[in-house]
């Protein structure tokens, strides 16, 4: 079973850009998280969905913003890049979304340049 | 983002060794709580779960224990090999929804 999946591995944008990173959830999963690592910090949360609609987000700006598809698998939009907003991606599936625990795939790299 | 800039706390333990890893969660409402382990470049891994209606739980060489009047995790690993080294993370669920909220991790260097 294929665990969940995310592109690209590795993104290299300049400031003010625009970065769109995807996931695919475990299947049979429905709900997908978003996670924010900066080097050397902890996961700060960035946006859960569920069912196709957004179910919460974390403390960040408007410019992070997402999407869930009909098959369950999401996009992360940020907008008017910035240097601080280099850092590791990761996306997460359960398969309710009480109580169950997060599956994680490797993440996206992204760098602002 | 909420991120403060913290020096993540090491530990480095003996291979062979125990090794104990705690974590001091922030909501005495949370209920649920997972203990994962990162490798470098990859997501994180589940290692063990408990709920707040145990205080342990055992796994293959891993222990979870749960003080909630203190609200401390810890974990245990028992006689520690290199392939252990790793960061770990305790997450907390509130209630509120699956919603998880991650500690600053603790980095494992384990000494051959």
């Amino acid at each position: 079973e294929a665990g969940v999946t995310q592109s690209p591995t590795h993104l290299i944008k300049t400031r003010g850009q625009q970065a769109t990173l995807r996931c695919s959830p475990i299947s049979g999963h429905t709900s997908v998280y978003w996670y924010q690592q900066a080097l050397g910090l902890g996961l700060q949360f960035l946006l859960w969905y569920d069912e196709g609609e957004e179910r919460n987000r974390g403390n960040f700006p408007p410019r992070f913003s997402g999407r869930q598809f009909p098959n369950y698998s999401s996009e992360l939009n940020v907008n008017a890049l910035e240097l601080e907003d280099s850092a590791l991606y990761l996306c997460a599936s359960t398969a309710g979304w009480r109580d169950e625990k997060l599956f994680f795939g490797s993440g996206t790299q992204l760098s602002v340049l | 983002g909420e991120s403060v800039g913290l020096h993540l706390p090491t530990l480095s333990v003996q291979e062979g060794d125990n090794s104990i890893i705690n974590c001091a969660y922030s909501n005495s409402a949370s209920d649920y709580f997972i203990w994962y382990k990162q490798e470098s470049g990859k997501g994180p891994q589940f290692i063990i779960d408990i709920r707040s209606n145990m205080d342990k739980r055992q796994g293959q060489r891993v222990t979870v224990l749960l003080n909630k009047t203190v609200k401390h995790l810890s974990l245990q690993i028992a006689a520690t090999q290199p392939g252990d080294s790793a960061v770990y993370f305790c997450a907390e669920n509130w209630s509120t929804g699956n919603q998880f909220y991650f500690g600053t991790g603790t980095s494992l260097t384990v000494i051959p």
